[in-house]
């Protein structure tokens, strides 16, 4: 049972450069969700999506964008990085939205 | 901003104590949940209470709900070396978006 798979698990990025994290879920769930996890602030909510086709901003959307082009993958694209972005970044779904999340393992971002 | 706030921050405790950590919230909520973060890992789902419900069990957890101080708490029992971990509150409020929206967590050791 794989669940949620995101990717890379950790990346060192340059400032300015484009990167994309990857989310595939296998449990046709309706909504996916991705949150940044900073020390001492907890998990704060970056995009959201309830189904596919539909996206939404959460807490802190600046500098992030994303697509929900199917069901199963919501990538999270940095167009241009800057440090503020170090952080790790979970993916999560729910059958549907308000539910109960799925997280994915986590992706160790660091934008030097 | 972090609709819940757990307190303690952290908490450090025997095996075989009990550990009981608090959530309050600022707005009326349609359902809370409680995740654990075992240090590295996404988070796992342990129990979610609807805005109607006062309490709920399961296995060693006991997680109570009260709407009228705005606050939840989370009780486990007997605690073990491996319920070390983070764990999350995460509110629903009335009127927003339904996704979850994450504390701060409280770190939790269990010492053998």
């Amino acid at each position: 049972i794989a669940g949620i798979t995101q990717a890379p698990t950790s990346q060192i990025l340059a400032a300015g450069r484009r990167m994309t994290l990857r989310c595939t879920q296998d449990m046709r769930h309706n909504a996916m969700y991705w949150y940044r996890q900073d020390l001492g602030l907890g998990l704060r909510l970056i995009h959201y999506s309830n189904t596919a086709g539909t996206t939404g901003k959460g807490e802190v959307p600046d500098g992030y964008s994303v697509s929900r082009a199917n069901t199963d993958d919501f990538p999270l694209t940095l167009a241009s990085a800057v440090p503020s972005q170090t952080s790790v970044y979970f993916c999560a779904s729910s059958e549907w939205t308000g539910g109960k999340l799925f997280f994915g393992s986590g992706t160790q971002l660091s934008v030097l | 901003s972090q609709q819940g706030e757990e307190d303690p921050q952290a908490l450090s405790i025997q095996e075989g104590e009990n550990a009981t950590m608090n959530c309050s919230y600022k707005t009326s909520i349609n359902n809370l949940q409680w995740y654990r973060q075992n240090s590295g890992r996404g988070l796992v789902h342990l129990i979610l209470i609807r805005s109607n419900e006062r309490e709920k069990h399961s296995g060693r957890l006991r997680v109570t709900l009260d709407t009228s101080k705005k606050s939840s708490s989370l009780l486990i029992t007997a605690s073990r070396a491996a319920d070390t971990a983070s764990y999350f509150c995460a509110t629903d409020p009335v009127g927003g978006s339904y996704i979850p929206t994450f504390g701060r967590g409280t770190s939790l050791i269990v010492h053998p």
